[in-house]
């Protein structure tokens, strides 16, 4: 998980504004996924990428937008259509096989905080 | 799609008892169990996964069992610590159209007094 970078680790936005997380890995993993946790709660699915210039949506896609243009990046921005986007914003990582089931890793998260 | 549920939410525990969490998961196709431990405000880590062609798996303090017919994995803690305190999820492998997304459980907080 050493390899696996996401920035800033705090963020304060003002309601009505974009803003963009940043996700980096180093590991040369096929697969990305976003992750939203709110206090006490599991792990959330935003969006997944597979491969480059291809990703999916997962469980709770609205207000959110992401890219994937490089296999190493995976920038997250969270929407001013986003209702409640204060929460702790986790990226991971993962090889990815079509008959291997791998780990993913996870970078060390984003706490957003709406003002 | 696959969902996973855990139990219990809480759990305290003396230190130097076991801990024992409990996931079932509802697609038989899942064939990969892994189990994270995330401490306040950091990553959640890997600590321990299990694949479906063996029932357990060890490492030091730490265990993992599956039961494919039921449909259910646990963790065992031995021996626990302090430093073993910390929310611990469950995940199982969602193998529908080889997208290797993982579902969590909603975790479990784990407290070890001293």
């Amino acid at each position: 998980d050493g390899g696996i970078t996401q920035s800033p680790k705090y963020l304060f936005r003002k309601e009505g504004q974009n803003v963009t997380l940043s996700c980096e890995q180093n590991l040369n993993h096929d697969a990305m996924y976003w992750y939203r946790q709110d206090p006490g709660q599991g792990l959330r699915l935003i969006y997944y990428s597979q491969i480059v210039n291809d990703f999916q949506k997962g469980d709770i896609a609205e207000g959110y937008s992401v890219s994937r243009e490089k296999k190493e990046s995976f920038p997250l921005t969270v929407t001013s259509a986003q209702k409640n986007p204060t929460a702790f914003y986790l990226c991971a990582s993962s090889i990815m096989g079509a008959l291997t089931s791998s780990t993913q890793y996870f970078g060390p998260g984003t706490r957003l905080t709406v003002l | 799609g696959e969902n996973v549920e855990q139990h219990p939410s809480t759990l305290s525990v003396q230190e130097g008892d076991s801990a024992v969490i409990k996931c079932t998961y509802s697609d038989s196709a899942s064939n990969y169990f892994p189990w994270y431990k995330q401490e306040l405000g950091k990553r959640p880590q890997l600590i321990i996964d299990i694949r479906s062609n063996v029932g357990e798996k060890k490492d030091q303090r730490i265990a993992v069992t599956l039961n494919k017919t039921a449909k259910h994995f646990s963790l065992h803690i031995t021996e626990t610590q302090p430093e073993d305190s910390a929310v611990y999820f469950c995940a199982a492998l969602d193998y529908g159209g080889a997208t290797n997304k993982l579902i969590f459980g909603t975790g479990t907080l784990l407290a070890v007094q001293p």
